[in-house]
């Protein structure tokens, strides 16, 4: 079985800065997807950013990015230029291509506070 | 479209009484989930379902089952509430196939205490 692995209970950082956030699994398959969630107060689990497996390619989606290390099996997420509105609970997940199932295995989260 | 929504929104019940969570997607998605969040932990899967008329078990499905006779709805039950079952409830969908990179859309979950 999968297991992810987020080691950061808790983080913060000032307004406009840049903070990482890391995630790290464990895995014996070679086709998966990696994924970020956000959760802010409202509880709405939030996509925000995805990476395939298989890709080289570090994934960006604006102010977010990922540094994706597939022999370390790491998965870090990047935010620059912090905002208030960034503040939530952040989860990183996994999931399998190799089963029928294709659900999420979740981190236990990293709660993000963005300092004014 | 309204995605997913789930039914109710909170609820309170006593040791003992059951009830069923209702999870609906206008998007006419194959794969429908049901997960747990319990305070320090991400989301646990409970059950899922791969299709209309199918279900299976996840990593945590002792006092649950499910059900999915329409394709839209995925009804999580639960027969014998007990204090451990206390926890927020999220539903999800995902569509079959590489289309849409395998996102996964959630609702807005149920928050449900056991006394």
């Amino acid at each position: 079985a999968q297991t992810v692995t987020q080691s950061q209970p808790e983080m913060s950082v000032q307004e406009a800065e840049t903070v990482t956030l890391s995630c790290t699994y464990d895995t014996s398959e070679s086709d998966y997807y990696l994924f970020w969630y956000k959760q802010p107060p409202s509880r709405q689990m939030i996509l925000v950013i995805r990476q395939e497996a298989y890709k080289q390619q570090n994934a960006t989606e604006n102010r977010f990015s990922v540094n994706f290390q597939k022999a370390a099996k790491s998965f870090s997420l990047k935010i620059s230029d912090s905002q208030l509105g960034d503040a939530a609970m952040y989860f990183c997940a996994y999931r399998s291509e190799e089963g029928s199932a294709r659900q999420l295995t979740f981190g236990s989260g990293t709660q993000l506070t963005v300092l004014p | 479209n309204a995605g997913v929504t789930q039914t109710p929104k909170f609820r309170v019940l006593k040791t003992g009484q059951s009830m069923t969570l209702l999870c609906a997607q206008d998007m006419n998605h194959e794969y429908m989930y049901w997960y747990r969040q319990d305070p320090g932990m991400g989301l646990r899967l409970i059950h899922y379902s791969v299709g209309e008329g199918t279900t299976a078990k996840g990593e945590v499905p002792d006092g649950y089952n499910v059900s999915r006779l329409k394709k839209q709805n995925f009804l999580l039950g639960l027969e014998s509430a007990a204090p451990s079952q206390t926890s927020v409830y999220f539903c999800a969908s995902s569509p079959y196939g590489v289309a849409f990179r395998n996102e996964q859309f959630f609702g807005p979950g149920t928050r449900l205490t056991v006394l």
